[in-house]
C-alpha cells in the first residue's frame, strides 16, 4: 500500500491567496483526519471525517478554513484567504481501528 | 480541560543506555494511550498502543507502561541506538469518543554514539 498521499509537499504562497491541500487516504480506511503542526502549538486536530461525513470540526481555526471529502479516496483542506500565521505543516491521516497512519505532510509557507 | 504533558526539554543519552520518556495527562480517563515516533520532515509513525487494563506492553526494544492511577505512561527504549534519535509523541483519544486522537507536544530524544 502506498500509504496516505498528500500534495503538494511544499507550498509557498502570498498572503491573501487561496491554498488547497489534497489528501488520498489509505484504501479501506473509514476515517480521515487533518492535523496542523507548529513549533508553538504542536500537533492540533483540525477536522475529522468518518465515512466521508465531517464528525468534528471544532479544531478548524476560523471561517477561512474549509475541508471536504467528496468520496472515500479524496479530501481537500482549503484556506482562503491565507495569512502568514497559517504557515505550518498540515498532515492528513487515516485510521485502521485505533491506529492513525499519517501522510508526509504539506509544508505551507505564507509570505 | 484535557491536558497532555510531555517533557519539552530534549533527552540526551549515550548509546546502549535505556531512554525513558514520560507522558502525563489530566482531566482524562482514556481507554488507551498510544506512542508515535516522528523524524524531522516526516509524519508521525505509530509505535505502540496500550489499553487501560494493561499495565505494560513490549515490542522488541520498546516497553510502555500505563498507570491509570498516576495518570502517566512511561516509554522505554532499551539498548538505545543513534537511529532511535527522533521526537516521540504520546496520544490519547478525545473524551467525546469520536475516534480522534489528541497529541502531546513530544519529547526529542538524542542518542549519542
Amino acid at each position: 500500500d502506498a500509504g496516505v498521499i498528500q500534495s503538494p509537499r511544499h507550498e509557498v504562497t502570498e498572503m491573501g491567496q487561496e491554498v488547497t491541500l489534497r489528501c488520498k487516504p489509505i484504501s479501506g480506511h473509514n476515517s480521515l483526519f487533518w492535523y496542523r503542526q507548529t513549533m508553538m502549538r504542536g500537533l492540533e486536530l483540525l477536522i475529522y471525517f468518518n465515512n466521508n461525513v465531517p464528525i468534528d470540526d471544532s479544531g478548524m481555526p476560523e471561517d477561512r478554513f474549509s475541508a471536504k471529502m467528496p468520496n472515500a479516496s479524496f479530501s481537500t483542506l482549503k484556506i482562503q484567504p491565507s495569512e502568514p500565521r497559517d504557515s505550518a505543516v498540515y498532515f492528513c491521516a487515516s485510521t485502521e481501528l485505533d491506529t492513525i497512519y499519517f501522510g508526509e505532510g504539506s509544508w505551507l509557507t505564507v509570505v | 480541560s484535557q491536558k497532555i504533558e510531555q517533557n519539552s526539554e530534549a533527552l540526551n543519552i549515550q548509546e546502549g543506555k535505556t531512554a525513558t520518556l514520560t507522558c502525563n495527562y489530566t482531566n482524562y480517563s482514556p481507554a488507551y494511550l498510544q506512542w508515535y515516533r516522528q523524524d524531522p520532515g516526516r509524519g508521525p509513525v505509530f509505535l505502540l498502543l496500550i489499553r487501560e487494563n494493561e499495565k505494560e506492553k513490549r515490542k522488541e526494544r520498546l516497553k510502555v507502561t500505563f498507570d491509570t492511577t498516576l495518570k502517566q505512561s512511561l516509554f522505554h527504549i532499551t539498548a538505545s541506538q543513534p537511529a532511535d534519535s527522533a521526537t516521540y509523541l504520546c496520544a490519547l483519544p478525545g473524551s467525546s469518543n469520536t475516534g480522534k486522537l489528541i497529541f502531546g507536544q513530544g519529547t526529542t530524544l538524542q542518542v549519542k554514539p
